[in-house]
């Protein structure tokens, strides 16, 4: 597509609940990021995928955080057992080559609430 | 360790003025430096970059930065402002002799009074 979609745009979760993020890159684009975006703070990395290979998951702030990208497309960020300190805006953001040299083109965000 | 520092954390300006909006980063060797813009209730874009050549560089909207290599600043400017411009704005820097991940500032929030 022209740009990077995710999906839902904005989530509603009760604590305890599991959520399922979804992210479509700009098709071609080898590299796929995960951010996670505190209210009035820049974005923290969260993960990264090279293809299907997610060659970092430093990130994370939990093993309650998982992310995939199968078929090295479309990507999931998932979080189990949602806690309220999950509640952000998470990223989205997908790179042609593989170091991201040439910037990163972000999705609108997935706004994470946790009631 | 890596860092980006954006000095002010809220600008508030009025329509017409100039606008510098600062941005250091920590040295670690060759950077790739960036301003991203995001206006409210919308996604992060790329304002401009800077890879390599003329430190100053133009973007999108009239804005511009110059790289100042022995100060490692990389300040956003614009000559008048407008109300359009209202968003934050954050610097991110990208260290090519470590890793892909783009190092992000804090972010400032410009607020422009009609």
């Amino acid at each position: 597509g022209a740009g990077v979609s995710q999906s839902p745009r904005y989530k509603v979760a009760k604590r305890g609940q599991d959520v399922a993020l979804r992210c479509d890159p700009i098709s071609g684009h080898v590299s796929l990021f995960w951010y996670q975006q505190a209210l009035g703070q820049g974005p923290e990395f969260l993960t990264y995928f090279q293809n299907e290979a997610q060659l970092d998951k430093s990130g994370l702030p939990s093993d309650r955080f998982f992310a995939e990208r199968p078929e090295g497309s479309v990507s999931t960020l998932k979080i189990q057992r949602t806690q309220q300190e999950d509640s952000a805006v998470y990223l989205c953001a997908s790179s042609l080559e593989g170091t991201g040299g040439y910037g990163y083109t972000f999705g609108s965000g997935t706004r994470l609430t946790v009631v | 360790a890596q860092s980006v520092s954006q000095h002010n954390h809220h600008v508030i300006l009025s329509e017409a003025a100039s606008l510098e909006l600062g941005c250091n980063y920590s040295y670690g060797g060759t950077v790739n430096l960036f301003w991203y813009v995001q206006y409210p209730g919308q996604h992060l874009q790329l304002l401009l970059k800077y890879f390599s050549g003329d430190p100053l560089v133009k973007g999108i909207k009239g804005f511009e930065a110059e790289f100042i290599k022995s100060k490692f600043s990389f300040n956003l400017r614009k000559p008048s402002v407008q109300w359009s411009d209202t968003a934050e704005y954050f610097c991110a820097v990208i260290y090519l002799d470590s890793n892909y991940q783009l190092i992000w500032g804090a972010g400032t929030k410009l607020i422009i009074k009609p």
